[in-house]
């Protein structure tokens, strides 16, 4: 199966400071259809995990502009530009290439 | 707005079968449009995905195949996840998913005599 690795795995920022978070796959995630089925996710406390970013990089519907998404192949990243209150939680990398789909281990971003 | 309920008993014994279900209100299950099925989230394993129903058939977790059933009921507007034989490394939060867009809120299932 593919492994997903996050880094960092913790993260401490300050409000109004841009944030960072790698996510590299052991195999690439460009499928034979050429689409890149690469997702991200913010696990709010005590909540469910919530779709932020499909396919490298669009934001889901009602995501705020300041996190986006890049990469390609198996080096994957996501952005906050200025990181507000309601961004702390767990953030996971999913790949949907392959079966099974596979989660990073998680990066937990703390105020 | 789609809502998805897990139910089902908290507590399994181990060697039994761990059986749930998700009731869907708020819009159909539309399984010749959406992939439906089921997440775990354990604090070992972290976030794993069970296996997924779609109109022509079924999709599993290699790990869990062996043990595993997932079926859509369209008539009760239902999904259902059947574990076989389960062990303490069963125990975990299982999330209900159309996915990726619609969790459950989860539940949480141990696996203890």
């Amino acid at each position: 199966e593919i492994v997903m690795t996050q880094t960092p795995l913790s993260l401490s920022v300050t409000p109004g400071q841009p944030a960072s978070i790698s996510c590299k796959s052991s195999q690439s995630l460009v499928h034979t259809d050429g689409k890149t089925y690469f997702f991200w996710f913010l696990q709010k406390p005590g909540q469910s995990p919530e779709l932020l970013i499909s396919q490298v990089s669009n934001r889901f519907s009602g995501v705020p502009d300041r996190f986006s998404g890049s990469g390609s192949g198996t080096d994957f990243t996501l952005k906050i530009s200025r990181v507000e209150a309601e961004d702390v939680g767990i953030y996971y990398c999913l790949q949907t290439k392959q079966v099974p789909p596979t989660f990073g281990q998680g990066t937990k971003v703390e105020i | 707005q789609l809502q998805l309920q897990e139910s089902g008993p908290r507590l399994v014994k181990p060697s039994e079968t761990l059986s749930l279900t998700c009731t869907v209100s708020g819009g159909s299950i539309n399984i010749n449009d959406f992939f439906w099925g089921w997440v775990r989230q354990s604090p070992e394993k972290g976030l794993e995905w069970i296996g997924s129903v779609y109109f022509n058939g079924t999709s599993y977790n290699p790990s869990l195949k062996s043990r595993l059933t997932i079926s859509a009921d369209t008539s009760n507007n239902q999904v259902s996840l059947k574990l076989k034989s389960v062990t303490a490394a069963d125990t975990a939060l299982y999330y209900c998913v159309r996915f990726w867009r619609y969790w459950g809120r989860g539940m949480r299932v141990t696996v203890s005599s």
